[in-house]
């Protein structure tokens, strides 16, 4: 089975801070994803990485910027957060193969406060 | 634009009642389609998958899924649910990308009445 496993479930820090989420895969995936999900909003996607040191916006990526070095590592990064990034956050990994079949694997979230 | 709605955001149903949870997607070509559950505290799990063939596909826990390509929808349903099926529910849509891009609709919680 594909182990998606982040670093924190609860996550509490202060205005200005710099925050780092850590995501770790063990099933060799190319593509990870960082999402964050509000009430009403589902999941929207912050960035994405579809190899080693390569990243891509996705919708909502303003405040936020990430750090792939190794294929099983993902981290996102808070360069300054602020009360309205206060959220639960997730990370999913996928193959890459199959143009869009491939399901995505999720951990288990982040539930990040920012006060 | 691709997207993905879930026109109901709460349904309760009785325990042992069946449920159907509805989804509708626009997209240009034939889709391929995601189920997903979320327990509460914990992340998403797939439920199960459609990309070709059979236009009714079966998942885990009991549920399974139609496509309907006229309606363009891919309800979700189970026969007779359990108190533990209570949790929130996405449908999603993967998207003709050389990195697997998902997307989901908004959810719908899921309660149960004992």
């Amino acid at each position: 089975d594909v182990k998606v496993t982040q670093s924190s479930r609860y996550l509490v820090k202060r205005t200005g801070e710099k925050v780092f989420l850590e995501c770790v895969q063990d099933m060799d995936h190319e593509n990870m994803f960082w999402y964050r999900q509000d009430p009403g909003l589902g999941l929207r996607l912050i960035y994405f990485s579809y190899d080693v040191k390569m990243k891509e916006k996705g919708d909502i990526p303003e405040g936020y910027s990430v750090s792939r070095e190794k294929k099983e590592r993902f981290s996102l990064i808070l360069e300054s957060a602020s009360t309205n990034q206060t959220s639960m956050y997730l990370c999913a990994s996928s193959l890459s193969s199959g143009q869009g079949r491939q399901p995505q694997h999720f951990g288990d979230g982040t539930r990040l406060s920012i006060l | 634009a691709q997207s993905v709605t879930q026109p109901d955001i709460h349904i309760t149903v009785s325990e042992g009642a069946s449920l159907e949870l509805r989804c509708n997607y626009s997209y240009g070509a034939t889709p391929y389609l995601f189920w997903y559950v979320q327990s509460p505290g914990q992340g998403l799990q797939l439920l199960l998958k459609y990309f070709s063939g059979d236009t009714l596909v079966q998942g885990i826990k009991g549920f399974e899924a139609e496509f309907k390509r006229s309606q363009s929808s891919f309800n979700l349903r189970k026969p007779s649910v359990h108190w533990s099926d209570a949790a929130e529910y996405f449908c999603a849509v993967g998207l003709y990308s050389s990195a697997s891009k998902i997307i989901f609709g908004s959810g719908t919680r899921l309660s149960i009445r004992p």
